[in-house]
């Protein structure tokens, strides 16, 4: 059983398109997380939720927009990809707020 | 000041020797640190978390903690070519939704 999983773990689309990223963690954990990687390998927040409330918002751009419609499952919807959103974007959860983190496989984005 | 940082490395230790991984944190509030290991495409993994000032061990793993100082280790004895990964120090931010800010990263290569 995967604790956290993420959909689709690849994604190659074209600059202007709209996709969605997958994420459903059944370890019962409260708080669940956003991360992206960047090329150079380093890890920066994008949004938290708690038991579904949004609790941290990053500087993201608006194109980029997370719904969490349980505890369980945290999605994000990005609109009109750029090239510089290529990336490795973790899911991840933790029991509860400032726990360790439990992270997916992550999904690699290629904006072409 | 960047709020957390590691040397990128590589770090390069023959088999069986200690390896030591450093960071520092720019936040005095800071009240939890977590270590986590990542191997080439892959995910984070959680390995040690260490909360008061001093060592704690696990296994082959020793952190150390000085807040005074900002600085926190990992130590690994007897490292093992499977040792070989990037070390990602997270320093959680306790004013801010108590997310988890990460440094860039210690590339560590054990050599057989």
């Amino acid at each position: 059983d995967t604790a956290v999983s993420q959909t689709p773990k690849y994604l190659v689309t074209q600059m202007g398109n709209d996709k969605s990223i997958k994420c459903e963690q059944n370890l019962g954990h409260d708080t669940m997380y956003w991360y992206k990687q960047d090329s150079k390998k380093f890890l920066k927040i994008m949004f938290s939720y708690n038991n579904k409330e949004l609790i941290i918002n990053e500087t993201v751009p608006n194109r980029f927009s997370p719904k969490s419609p349980d505890k369980a499952h945290l999605n994000l919807h990005i609109n009109s990809l750029e090239l510089g959103d290529s990336a490795v974007y973790f899911c991840a959860s933790s029991l509860r707020q400032g726990g360790g983190y439990t992270f997916g496989s992550g999904t690699r984005l290629t904006v072409v | 000041q960047k709020e957390v940082e590691q040397n990128s490395g590589p770090l390069s230790v023959p088999e069986g020797a200690i390896a030591s991984l450093n960071c520092t944190y720019s936040d005095r509030g800071s009240q939890s640190f977590f270590w986590y290991r990542q191997y080439s495409g892959k995910s984070p993994e959680l390995i040690m978390s260490i909360y008061s000032n001093g060592d704690k061990e696990d296994g082959r793993f020793t952190a150390q903690l000085n807040k005074a100082s900002q600085y926190v280790s990992l130590l690994i004895r007897d490292s093992q070519p499977s040792d070989s990964a990037t070390y990602l120090c997270a320093v959680n931010r306790e004013n801010y939704g108590q997310n988890f800010v990460f440094g860039p990263g210690t590339r560590l290569s054990v050599l057989p």
